[in-house]
């Protein structure tokens, strides 16, 4: 069963803000929700996590419902660079370490 | 440092060869992960591994070996190629005690 749903694609003009939903509704209350991206084929780029609470960092922003049955990822003022594949992630504590498990992704582009 | 490197960047087989893919990370982390990312479809992890000596299954396993006898080093194993394996493979380090993975360029496989 798919841990997370996002729309297969967006588009967002340079410059403005890129907003970047993510259904997680099965989530458990120790679950975190991580964001990734992938360009071209390169391998998955960390961006940001969290757990309840909103999250910035130089990257982007994370805004978790109260719910926590959604999240979205926010990207201020996007660039060409930021045309990408983003992955909405939740990350599963298990005694033998920490899963991720992926979704099918966001192809956001950039349009100039 | 160079981070996570793997090889072959491409490898193309016959159904039924045996081979090994190799994953090498020189940032002393102890956790170690392989995943499958198939056409337009996100990451799925196979196998993992939280330290030198300790692998544990992912989400799809079936098919694939691997072993940790070093921090360094995690190679997967295919045993028995199938056409069902054709994808692109990526590994990933994460520091314990963090969540940020890093991931390698990827090998992409082809089984004929």
């Amino acid at each position: 069963d798919a841990k997370t749903t996002q729309p297969p694609s967006m588009d967002c003009a340079e410059g403005r803000a890129a907003n970047l939903p993510c259904n997680h509704s099965t989530i458990s209350g120790n679950e975190y929700v991580y964001w990734y991206r992938q360009i071209h084929s390169q391998g998955p780029q960390y961006i940001i996590h969290g757990l309840k609470n909103n999250e910035t960092n130089e990257m982007a922003s994370l805004i978790i419902t109260e719910d926590r049955k959604s999240s979205t990822l926010i990207l201020p003022h996007a660039t060409l660079r930021d045309t990408a594949v983003y992955y909405c992630i939740v990350r599963v504590a298990r005694n033998t370490g920490n899963q991720f498990y992926f979704g099918t992704g966001t192809s956001l582009t950039v349009i100039p | 440092n160079a981070g996570v490197t793997q090889t072959p960047k491409f490898q193309v087989l016959k159904t039924g060869q045996s081979m090994t893919l190799q994953c090498a990370q020189d940032m002393n982390h102890e956790y170690m992960s392989w995943y499958r990312q198939d056409p337009g479809m996100g990451l799925r992890l196979i196998h993992y591994s939280v330290g030198a000596g300790i692998t544990d299954q992912g989400e799809v396993p079936n098919g694939y070996n691997v072993s940790r006898s070093t921090t360094e080093d995690f190679p997967l194993r295919l045993l028995s190629a199938a056409p069902s394996q054709t994808s692109v493979y990526f590994c990933a380090s994460t520091r314990a005690g963090t969540d940020t993975q890093y991931f390698g360029p990827g090998t992409r496989l082809t089984v004929l």
